[in-house]
């Protein structure tokens, strides 16, 4: 099975930098994805790491290490519509499914 | 290209009716997925397909059926609905090479 832990909620200000983390521990690991999830909105996908390392996406970065079971979302120049649920998955060594943390609430406050 | 489309988007039942959710995708995926969302919960994996006329249990299967009849539907039923059962519940679809899950807009259930 897969066990996966993040914080429940984080706060943070207009423009700042914020770090959501994420460990895990499987019995198969194929891929870790992150999602962002407005209030009352379906999940939207924001980064996939397989490797270990950096990976980078505009304002967004997201960060392996399989050996530790860590992964972090590095958010940047925060704005008020990042306020939102941000959700770590695992993806099982098959390829076929995800299992999800139980999120991380961001509030951005002005 | 309207993706991952459920149907109701919402809907309020009695303890002991049934319905049927409905999931299409129109982006020709493999694999399709129920889950639902409850607060505090994060979203759990109820049952899933990889390829029409299959289905799988996930980590909450039990008081839901599935039916994969066609590669572009993936039906949710709940033969006897229980107030437990009151969730939100999304559906999504992926390629079988590991590309991200698409999430259609969620069905939000309440049983009373």
């Amino acid at each position: 099975g897969q066990n996966i832990d993040q914080p429940t909620e984080m706060t943070a200000t207009e423009g700042a930098i914020v770090q959501i983390n994420c460990t895990y521990q499987t019995s198969g690991f194929n891929g870790l994805f992150w999602y962002q999830q407005h209030a009352g909105e379906a999940p939207t996908f924001l980064s996939y790491n397989v490797l270990d390392g950096l990976e980078e996406k505009g304002r967004f970065s997201s960060f392996l290490s399989r050996s530790k079971g860590y992964s972090y979302l590095l958010l940047k120049e925060l704005q008020m519509k990042d306020s939102a649920s941000y959700l770590c998955a695992v993806r099982d060594s098959g390829y076929s499914t995800l299992t999800f943390g139980k999120g991380t609430m961001l509030l951005v406050s002005p | 290209n309207a993706g991952v489309t459920q149907t109701p988007k919402f809907r309020v039942l009695k303890t002991g009716q049934s319905m049927t959710l409905l999931c299409a995708q129109d982006m020709n995926h493999e694999y399709m997925y129920w889950y639902r969302q409850d607060p505090g919960m994060g979203l759990r994996l109820i049952h899933y397909s990889v390829g029409e006329g299959t289905t799988a249990k996930g980590e909450v299967p039990d008081g839901y059926n599935v039916s994969r009849l066609k590669k572009q539907n993936f039906l949710l039923g709940l033969e006897s609905a229980a107030p437990s059962q009151t969730s939100v519940y999304f559906c999504a679809s992926q390629t079988p090479d590991g590309q991200p899950q698409h999430f259609g807009d969620g069905t939000r259930l309440s049983i009373l």
